[in-house]
């Protein structure tokens, strides 16, 4: 089965600093989805991102699909974008309907004051 | 607007006890939904999802059993538990026609 890597497992940083995160995946996928799992748990959506750039304020995300990578960019950081930054894909070249998720494990961030 | 609800958010239940949690999500028809769980510390795995009303699949064997009696409604079910179950169980759903999935705020498991 298909294999997503997440990069660095862990990430430790001061308020205002900038960070790069790092998705690989091993095959050709049609959906790709970040998530923020915040300290209570709760997955919350960032970015449905297939391909392409986009933006949403400090957030930006970047998807090459052709070299099978994405990365989730994070500007200016602040202590509440502390937790658990989730990649997930859907393999194939095309939606089959059933959208199923596979998830990398994780890249740990903490952000200090 | 869409939402989707789990229920109970904890539970705390002994060795070979039965276990049902419930997902229902408001505001969108014909839905997937999607059971995954989470190891401490680790990635989210796909249990079950289902396309409509009855229709189940399973993607792990295991203990666990999914149901889908109304179109909106999932629930996850255990006849006997086992230590092994425990864990952060979160219940997910795509709109009809979407590609994103949403996640609900999940159900802590702890089998003692």
């Amino acid at each position: 089965g298909i294999q997503v890597e997440q990069s660095p497992p862990d990430l430790i940083l001061q308020e205002g600093a900038n960070s790069t995160l790092r998705c690989n995946f091993s095959d050709s996928v049609n959906n790709l989805q970040w998530f923020h799992q915040n300290p209570w748990g709760q997955l919350i959506n960032l970015f449905y991102i297939p391909s392409g750039t986009k933006q949403n304020g400090r957030l930006s995300a970047t998807t090459v699909a052709t070299e099978r990578y994405s990365l989730l960019y994070i500007s200016s950081s602040q202590t509440t974008d502390s937790g658990v930054y989730f990649c997930a894909v859907t393999p194939g070249l095309f939606s089959g309907g059933y959208n199923k998720l596979i998830f990398g494990a994780g890249t740990r961030l903490a952000v200090h004051p | 607007s869409q939402t989707i609800h789990q229920w109970p958010a904890t539970l705390v239940q002994p060795v070979g006890s039965p276990l049902s949690l419930e997902c229902t999500v408001e505001g969108t028809s014909n839905p997937n939904l999607y059971w995954y769980r989470q190891a401490a510390g680790r990635g989210l795995q796909l249990l079950f999802y289902s396309v409509g009303i009855g229709q189940i699949s399973s993607e792990v064997p295991q203990n666990l059993s999914a149901s889908r009696p109304q179109d909106r409604q999932f629930i996850l079910s255990s006849k006997k538990l086992l230590l092994s179950d425990s864990g952060f169980y979160l219940c997910a759903y795509l709109p009809d026609r979407a590609y994103e999935q949403y996640f609900g705020p999940g159900t802590r498991l702890t089998v003692t």
